[in-house]
């Protein structure tokens, strides 16, 4: 069936790095654009970037821009996190998502991953 | 890129109806049709219940709906059941190409 399965999250302290995974099945994974989305613990939603399907076009939110960098494997059918200079802030479970339809909406979301910056 | 506006919490009784703003600007909610709205189970991941403001993918009931004017979307919940309580965020595309959620609405079923 299809589904997306994050993994690589995990303790770091502030200042590390960490590179987030996410295994995709069960569809044409070069079809779709993806995205990672978070959520700080007892907080919202927080869109965080999306990447094309393969011209590999990017777009990140500001919180995160010039310290993250997404990217995809479509022959493993995988999308990645590189998170760099890691921030308490930057503590959440880590939703990879697929992007459905033009403009955005996500209808395949994996089960997240947490990530917690702290000394 | 602000968050849109959604109340922090709604409530009603089974069978009653409920509404959801998200309210926006003309850089995004305004500026196209491209609203989704996800419900959100105690930790658990999103599910898509609306996109392109009012349209349903296979499986959700007919029980929401979703709607917009102007630079607000809503959503509405028909007919409360019980299983409904969980939290509900809006997203929309925005003319800078990227995404924006909402704070999120918690829906209590009384």
């Amino acid at each position: 069936q299809v589904q997306l399965v994050e993994s690589g999250g995990g303790l770091v302290k502030p200042g590390g790095s960490l590179r987030l995974s996410c295994a995709a099945s069960g569809f044409t994974f070069s079809d779709y654009y993806m995205t990672w989305i978070r959520q700080s613990p007892g907080k919202g939603l927080e869109w965080v970037s999306y990447i094309s399907k393969t011209d590999n076009t990017m777009h990140y939110a500001d919180s995160v821009k010039g310290r993250f960098t997404i990217s995809r494997d479509n022959a493993k059918n995988s999308l990645y996190l590189q998170m760099n200079s890691l921030r308490a802030e930057d503590t959440a479970v880590y939703y990879c998502a697929r992007v459905w339809r033009s403009g955005g909406c996500m209808d395949v979301w994996g089960q997240g991953t947490t990530v917690t910056v702290s000394s | 890129q602000s968050a849109l506006t959604q109340p922090a919490s709604v409530s009603g009784s089974p069978g009653q109806s409920i509404t959801i703003s998200c309210t926006g600007t003309s850089s995004d909610v305004g500026g196209y049709n491209y609203v989704s709205w996800y419900q959100q189970h105690p930790g658990k991941a999103p599910k898509l219940m609306i996109y392109d403001v009012s349209k349903r993918p296979s499986g959700v009931s007919n029980r929401f709906s979703g709607s917009k004017s102007g630079n607000t979307a809503s959503l509405t919940i028909s007919g409360l059941q019980a299983e409904d309580e969980a939290d509900y965020y809006c997203s929309s595309y925005t003319t800078s190409s990227t995404l924006v959620f909402g704070g999120g609405t918690k829906l209590t079923v009384l």
